[in-house]
């Protein structure tokens, strides 16, 4: 049973260009969570999602920073026109349905770290 | 609102010996889980260990234990017989066990645990 994957592992990309990042969750697993993760501190919330539906995205950025999670395929996080802040490693975590919060931790992938030049 | 604290500086342990490492939370969600995630020089983010609000006993997965002390809204990760492998930055983390609600996690900022041969 593969765990939490993400792709690429390593994105660089120049200022005013797009940044995509890929997180395909463990099987059976309806929910991902998106986390950035700036140098020398803890992860912070980006965005919830379930399948074809945003859920809380309360900690992503108004502008430029998109999510989704279609019925097919990974969940996508999109960055546009990246600026130098935007360089950080990005984790994604998914859980299983919901049977009230208990015991569930969240699997997380290996991340992707963005490097804007 | 949910908040960690994780305010030690660097700590330093010699191999085989026990350290303990200080988690404070503060919260008004009156069923919560805490955890502890090992991130190595690598990246990944590695689950350790998960204590509910309301377990009646301290959580233990090995030669990891959790002091949690309610009280003091307090989530110590102990490590005992240290061993060099063992470096690396220690989140603390915690979130609502509400049915259904949001299961995002809430970071420290993380302590950077070195182990000396």
């Amino acid at each position: 049973n593969a765990g939490v994957m993400q792709n690429p592992r390593h994105l660089v990309r120049r200022r005013g260009q797009e940044a995509r990042l890929r997180c395909s969750p463990m099987k059976g697993h309806s929910h991902v969570y998106w986390y950035r993760q700036l140098p020398e501190e803890g992860l912070k919330f980006m965005v919830y999602l379930q399948k074809e539906n945003i859920i809380d995205e309360s900690g992503m950025p108004k502008e430029r920073f998109s999510a989704e999670f279609p019925k097919e395929g990974p969940s996508i996080l999109r960055i546009q026109q990246v600026v130098r802040g935007d360089s950080a490693a990005y984790f994604c975590a998914s859980s299983p349905l919901d049977r009230g919060g208990l015991n569930t931790e969240a699997f997380f992938g290996q991340g992707t770290r963005l490097t804007v030049v | 609102a949910q908040k960690i604290t994780q305010t030690q500086p660097g700590m330093f342990v010699q191999e085989k010996e026990a350290v303990t490492l200080d988690c404070t939370y503060d919260t008004s969600d009156p069923s919560y889980g805490l955890f502890w995630y090992k991130q190595p020089s690598s990246g990944e983010m590695i689950f350790l260990i998960y204590q509910g609000s309301y377990d009646q006993q301290n959580a233990t997965e090995g030669r990891y234990s959790l002091n949690f002390q309610k009280a003091r809204k307090s989530a110590n990760l102990v490590i005992s017989a240290s061993q060099l492998g063992d470096s690396a930055m220690y989140f603390c983390a915690m979130r609502p066990s509400t049915t259904g609600a949001n299961s995002k996690l809430t970071f420290g900022k993380g302590i950077t645990l070195s182990v000396r041969p």
